[in-house]
């Protein structure tokens, strides 16, 4: 158990919908990452958070954004979903910058 | 342009042998490497890690070699083990407050 949190687990939802992903980083940790990873491809940076401001920005499409909460806690918005959204989705945290620690993922499932 | 690349999509290694994983990067700046391993329906877990001021790191069955001039990176696993199968994640970055960059990944399966 790293100690992330991510919810839900398992998302299915239809093309056009919007949806959010919750993640809660470990105690303490003021810097939240978010990652996707489609089938059969590595983990794609999205969006890196620190205290609550954008600190770095990966390949995020337009149609998702995120924010980082005063409680540390972040989402990860998708809107107008495509099938090519299907993927896991990763939060991790991290206390510096040596490591990170990942959640268990959220799967979304788009039809 | 993959700043960060794993060519070897899968390895398959006989219990008690010894697992090499290989890295190579472009970006000169990276400075910071880590390793990650991947269980299926699990996030990645921290392996090792190395910066660019060592050429070797060692934890316990994990050994992380950096050749800098040859930008590519290496994992020794001594002796592999059955639970070691998993795909294990390459990743780099350029500093302080810079996003990791991440290999594709390489499955390792070890056998019996």
């Amino acid at each position: 158990d790293s100690g992330v949190t991510q919810t839900p687990k398992h998302l299915i939802t239809a093309t056009g919908q919007r949806v959010t992903l919750r993640c809660s980083p470990r105690s303490g940790d003021l810097s939240v990452y978010w990652y996707q990873q489609s089938l059969d491809q590595g983990l794609q940076f999205l969006i890196q958070y620190y205290n609550g401001e954008e600190r770095a920005k990966g390949n995020i499409l337009e149609r998702f954004s995120a924010q980082q909460f005063p409680d540390l806690h972040s989402e990860l918005n998708l809107s107008s979903l495509e099938l090519g959204d299907s993927a896991l989705y990763f939060c991790a945290s991290s206390p510096d910058v040596e490591t990170q620690y990942f959640g268990p993922g959220t799967r979304l499932l788009v039809l | 342009d993959q700043q960060v690349k794993q060519n070897s999509p899968s390895l398959s290694v006989q219990e008690g042998r010894i697992s090499i994983l290989n890295c190579d990067y472009t970006n000169s700046m990276f400075d910071y490497f880590l390793w990650y391993k991947k269980y299926p329906a699990e996030g990645p877990t921290f392996l090792i890690s190395i910066s660019s001021i060592k050429d070797k790191n060692e934890d316990g069955r994990f050994t992380v070699f950096l050749n800098k001039s040859a930008k590519h990176l290496s994992l020794h696993i001594v002796p592999s083990q059955p639970g070691d199968s998993a795909v294990y994640f390459c990743a780099a970055s350029a500093g302080y407050g810079q996003n990791f960059v991440f290999g594709p990944g390489t499955r390792l399966s070890v056998l019996p």
